[in-house]
């Protein structure tokens, strides 16, 4: 089965900051990548899909690239309401896996 | 607005077999264009996709739970449902119900707010 790694696991930035979270799938997966963004104790929410396009009321500092197995999920200007885990997702071949999620912090 | 909600045993013992129901509401769980999933998160750790199901009952299993899971439907009452068999505290987790599309792109969209199911004696 195909595996999805996140890195870094955690990460600790500053309001205003550009953050970069990467995904790498272990083989191809075209553009078949979501992102999801969980507060503590929430629900995920989905934030990206089809690897770069904004699910609707998607703030626009949010973006995602990549395509075949390099991904990243990128937050502009980090923002006080972003702390959250980010969690990418592949569907494909029958399969949904997620990677093991990227703790976003403010320092 | 399509809602999802997740029921059932917040406690199950070791051994025994998880049931959970997600009632689906604003919506038709018989639409040609979804399937409707599971997934689950343990305690302090990442998700996990559980198995998926269209309204016909075609279903889709995570191949490391396979051999224990089971998903149904029932379209009279707009429901689906989960079973997972001989559960041990692995299988503590929130379990969440969500819906993707039958057609690419298969992202989750519409998610129940999670019920945590807690395995112990």
């Amino acid at each position: 089965d195909i595996q999805m790694t996140q890195s870094p696991s955690s990460l600790s930035a500053s309001v205003g900051d550009r953050v970069t979270i990467t995904c790498r799938a272990s083989q191809g997966i075209s553009n078949y990548l979501a992102w999801y963004q969980q507060k503590p104790g929430k629900v995920p929410k989905l934030l990206i899909y089809a690897a770069s396009t904004l699910q609707s009321g998607v703030p626009s500092r949010f973006s995602g690239s990549g395509s075949g197995t390099d991904f990243t999920l990128t937050i502009s200007s980090l923002q006080p309401e972003d702390v959250a885990t980010y969690y990418c997702q592949k569907y494909n071949s029958a399969s949904w896996t997620f990677g093991q999620g990227t703790k976003v912090e403010i320092k | 607005q399509l809602q999802l909600q997740e029921s059932g045993p917040g406690l199950v013992k070791p051994s025994e077999t998880l049931s959970l129901t997600c009632t689906v509401s604003g919506g038709s769980i018989s639409s040609s264009s979804y399937y409707w999933g599971w997934i689950r998160q343990p305690p302090g750790k990442g998700l996990e996709w559980i198995g998926s199901i269209y309204y016909s009952g075609s279903t889709y299993y995570n191949p490391s739970l396979k051999s224990r899971v089971t998903i149904s439907v029932d379209t009279s009452k707009n429901q689906f449902s989960l079973k997972l068999s001989s559960v041990t505290a692995a299988d503590t987790a929130v379990y969440y119900c969500a819906r993707h599309k039958y057609q690419l792109p298969q992202h989750f969209d519409y998610w129940g707010q999670g019920t945590l199911v807690t395995v112990s004696s």
